[in-house]
Parts: C-alpha cells; structure tokens; sequence
C-alpha cells in the first residue's frame, strides 16, 4: 500500500508570512498532484508535477517533485487570507495510472 | 475547466434508509468515474472506479452491495448507500477522468448523515 504523509498536519500563520508543506512516501510516484479543498466543497487540482526534480511555479505558489518522485513540497510566499484551506498531495502509482493516493492534508489558516 | 455538478450537496437520513447520490459531468464524457469518501479532518478514500458500462471495482474494505454504483452513461454516474447507517456519515466525491481532454475532475461532494 502506497502512503502519503504530509506535513504539518496544521499551519497557522501571519498574512505576509511564507510557508512551506511537505508531501513524503517511501514509494516512487509516476506523477504527482497537489490539490485546494474548501470546507464543503471538492478538491481543485492546483497542479501536476511528472518529472523528477520538477519545480512549477503558480504565482505565490512553487511546487517541486523531489529527484526520485518519492517526495513533493508546496511553497507559498507571501501568504494572504485567501490562500486559508486543505491543501492535498496525491500520487498516481504508474503511468497511466488513473487511481490516486491521497495525504491527510495539511490545513493552512492565513491570519490577517 | 470542466462542470461537476452532485446532487444532493447534503443530505440527512433515517437509519435504514438508502440514499442515492448523483454525479454528472456536464461538459464532457466520463470513461471512468472515481468514487472517494472523506470523513471528518481524514483524506480522500478511494471507494470504487467504474468505467461506462462496466461493473464496478471496489477498493478492499468496501461493500460492493451496500454501496451502488451505476455508470450506464458517459455523464451520469450514481452511489447509492444502501441501509444506510450512522458510521457511513461521510462526504462522498465523485471524480470523473474522460474526453476530450483525459483529465480528472472533482465534484462538489455529497455531505451524508445518518442519523
């Protein structure tokens, strides 16, 4: 059974402030997703990373698959209010794979 | 991107009772639709997958004639939670993957509670 651990499980900062999340498995991934989830709502895709040691930048936000695709961080600069959510990684097994594993999740508060 | 519409968004229910939970893609076809249920502060759990027309595989764990899963069109897809019972209060997803564009999207979730 592939796992996903993310870290921290809870983050509370300061608007202004940056912050970073993490996303580890001890398993390969052939791509990974990192995902917004509002309270009632479903998960919003915010990116894919594929290739290993990718980094992907979304405005505030920069995500990086680790070189041997076991690992994913989500940086965010400047945090504001509206970045405040669940933020998910997900992991596909093997290409083509559409089945994905999901992390806890890491709930992010941006404290104005 | 594309629409996912569920219907309902909330439910509440009986005990006993069974509950069936729409899901449909509005603008494009869904080969293959990914249920996922999500208990309070956990993940995303993977209930089952089912492609159009076809039975569907349900993860370990899963009830597979509790948990109903119909996907007869390429727009439709439903759940339904049979004898229904307070510890299968849950959010569930759906996420259809399909044409054109072979990505995978997620609904808006079905808030259950069984009382």
């Amino acid at each position: 059974t592939q796992l996903l651990e993310q870290s921290p499980q809870f983050l509370s900062i300061q608007e202004g402030e940056n912050l970073t999340v993490y996303c580890n498995s001890s398993s390969v991934f052939s791509s990974l997703q990192w995902y917004r989830q509002e309270p009632g709502e479903g998960p919003v895709l915010l990116v894919t990373v594929v290739t290993g040691g990718e980094v992907k930048k979304l405005k505030r936000l920069t995500f990086q698959f680790g070189d041997a695709r076991k690992d994913s961080s989500l940086h965010i600069t400047a945090a504001q209010p509206g970045d405040t959510g669940l933020y998910l990684c997900a992991g596909a097994a093997g290409a083509g794979s559409y089945q994905l594993t999901f992390g806890k999740g890491t709930k992010l508060s941006v404290i104005p | 991107g594309a629409v996912v519409s569920q219907h309902p968004s909330w439910v509440i229910c009986k005990s006993g009772t069974s509950v069936k939970i729409e899901c449909r893609s509005l603008d494009f076809q869904a080969t293959t639709m990914f249920w996922y249920r999500q208990f309070p502060k956990q993940s995303l759990m993977l209930m089952a997958t089912s492609n159009e027309g076809s039975k569907a595989t349900y993860e370990q764990g899963v009830e597979k004639d509790k948990f109903l899963i119909n996907h007869a069109s390429l727009t439709l897809s439903t759940l339904t939670v049979t004898s229904a019972h307070p510890e299968d209060s849950s959010f569930y997803i759906c996420s259809p993957r399909g044409r054109p564009t072979d990505t995978q999207y997620f609904g808006p979730g079905t808030r259950l509670t069984v009382l």
